[in-house]
């Protein structure tokens, strides 16, 4: 079984500059998450989709963040403008439904903003 | 506001003896509990989960013990390997997963 992929890995952007990111689920699962980690912290919630509607965004910094899911699979997050405190690693997770099901982690995307 | 808390940063164990790792929690709405490893540059990795109705459980050489009126979970790790060196996230839910800071696990040869 195929696990979640991301894309790209890394990336490194001037303050300003936008950016986006690309997740593929395991097929099937119904639940997917984008999460930022910061250095020495653990995964933060920033959105998470069931099917391609919203389950909860109240961590997600709508100013400058959006991310879609459209046909309830793929799904991208966009940062525009990206700041200094932007820099982080990106996380996507799926999971086959809502509530007490595992997820299952992407390698993340490793953003670094100068 | 942290949640779910990790108090130790690292912890190191030798071979073949038990490995004990620590979290707490603060809001007593969590019905689920979870452990991740976490190897350098790759995602977390699911380890082992409880539910709030029960108090322990087991999978191998991990157990994961649930002290509710504590708000206390922890990770029992017996015998440990080398292989087990990474950092481990506990994580809670309600309708919404919230994780600690991670605990480095280093298992001495």
């Amino acid at each position: 079984e195929a696990g979640v992929a991301q894309s790209p890995r890394y990336k490194i952007i001037e303050k300003r500059q936008s950016v986006a990111f690309w997740c593929n689920p395991i097929s099937g699962h119904a639940t997917l998450y984008w999460y930022q980690q910061i250095l020495g912290q653990g995964p933060k919630l920033l959105i998470q989709f069931q099917n391609n509607g919203v389950v909860d965004d109240s961590q997600l910094p709508k100013d400058r963040f959006s991310a879609e899911r459209l046909k309830g699979v793929d799904s991208t997050l966009k940062i525009q403008p990206a700041k200094l405190e932007d820099s982080a690693v990106y996380l996507c997770a799926s999971s086959f439904g809502l509530g007490a099901y595992e997820q299952y982690f992407g390698p993340g995307t490793r953003l670094t903003v100068t | 506001d942290q949640q779910v808390k990790q108090n130790s940063p690292s912890l190191s164990v030798q071979e073949g003896r038990i490995s004990i790792l620590n979290c707490d929690y603060t809001n007593s709405m969590f019905d689920y509990f979870l452990w991740y490893k976490k190897y350098p540059a790759e995602g977390p990795t699911f380890l082992i989960s409880i539910s709030s109705i029960k108090d322990k459980n087991e999978d191998g050489r991990f157990t994961v013990f649930l002290n509710k009126s504590a708000k206390h979970l922890s990770l029992h790790i017996v015998p440990s390997q080398p292989g087990d060196s990474a950092v481990y996230f506990c994580a809670a839910s309600s309708n919404q997963f919230y994780f600690g800071t991670g605990t480095s696990l280093t298992v001495i040869p």
